[in-house]
C-alpha cells in the first residue's frame, strides 16, 4: 500500500536555527513528490515538485532534495513567518490521487 | 490570475442535512480533485473529475458524490451529514490528469456539522 510518512509531527526553532523535516514514501514507481506549505485554516499552498532522486529545488530559505526512499525540506535561517505545516506528497499508481502524510508543524520563535 | 476559488468559506449544517460545496478552477485547468482534511491529519482523496467524467474515487461512502461542468467548475455534495463530515473541504485544480501534474489548492470550505 502507498504511504507517506512525516517527521517530526511538529518541530520548535528559535530564529536562525536551521533544522530539516523529513518525507518517507513506499510506493511503486515514482512519479514526482509534491511538498506544500499550510497556514491553519487555509489550504495547502504548493512549493516543490522533486521527480528523480538526486534532484534539488531552492525558494529562499527552503530547500527540497530527493532519494530514492525519502525527501527533505531544508529550512536554513528560519523567521517565524515560516511558521506553518509543511506536507509532503505523492501521486497513486493511477494519477488521480495525491497520498499526504500528516505533514510537520513548524514554530518559529523570535 | 485568480487562484482557485471555493464557496461557501464556512458552513454550519446540522446532522442529516445535505450540503453542496462549490469550486472554480484556476482557469485553462481541466482537472478538478475534492480532499477531506480533519484536524491534525493531511487531505484525504475523495474524487478526481477530469473533462466532465470521474476518474478516481477514494474510501468514502456513497453520500459522498460530485460532479464537474462543461466550465470545468465542480460541485461537491454530501447528503445525510453526520458529525463525523465536519471537516476542511479542499478542491484542487491541475492542467491534466498526470501523475506528475502539480495540482494547485483553494483556500477550502470550513464545514461544522452540529
Amino acid at each position: 500500500e502507498d504511504q507517506v510518512t512525516q517527521s517530526p509531527e511538529a518541530l520548535r526553532l528559535q530564529e536562525g536555527e536551521s533544522s530539516s523535516l523529513n518525507c518517507s514514501y513506499t510506493v511503486s514507481g515514482l512519479r514526482g513528490l509534491f511538498w506544500y506549505r499550510q497556514d491553519p485554516g487555509k489550504g495547502p499552498e504548493f512549493l516543490f515538485t522533486l521527480y528523480s532522486a538526486g534532484e534539488e529545488k531552492e525558494k529562499e530559505r527552503l530547500k527540497a532534495t530527493l532519494t530514492k526512499k525519502e525527501s527533505f525540506l531544508h529550512i536554513t535561517a528560519p523567521k517565524p513567518e515560516d511558521s506553518a505545516t509543511y506536507l509532503c506528497a505523492v501521486p497513486n499508481q493511477a494519477g488521480t490521487a495525491l497520498i499526504f502524510g500528516k505533514g510537520t508543524t513548524l514554530s518559529v520563535s523570535s | 490570475d485568480a487562484g482557485v476559488t471555493q464557496s461557501p468559506t464556512h458552513l454550519i449544517k446540522t446532522r442529516g442535512q445535505q450540503v453542496t460545496l462549490r469550486c472554480s478552477p484556476i482557469s485553462g485547468h481541466k482537472s478538478v480533485s475534492w480532499y477531506q482534511q480533519v484536524l491534525g491529519q493531511g487531505p484525504q482523496f475523495i474524487f478526481q473529475y477530469y473533462e466532465k467524467e470521474e476518474r478516481g474515487r477514494g474510501n468514502f461512502p456513497d453520500r459522498f458524490s460530485a460532479r464537474q461542468f462543461p466550465n470545468y467548475s465542480s460541485e461537491l455534495n454530501v447528503n445525510a451529514l453526520l458529525l463525523g463530515d465536519s471537516a476542511l473541504y479542499l478542491c484542487a485544480s491541475s492542467s491534466e490528469q498526470r501523475r506528475q501534474e502539480t495540482q494547485y489548492f483553494g483556500p477550502g470550505t470550513r464545514l461544522l456539522v452540529l
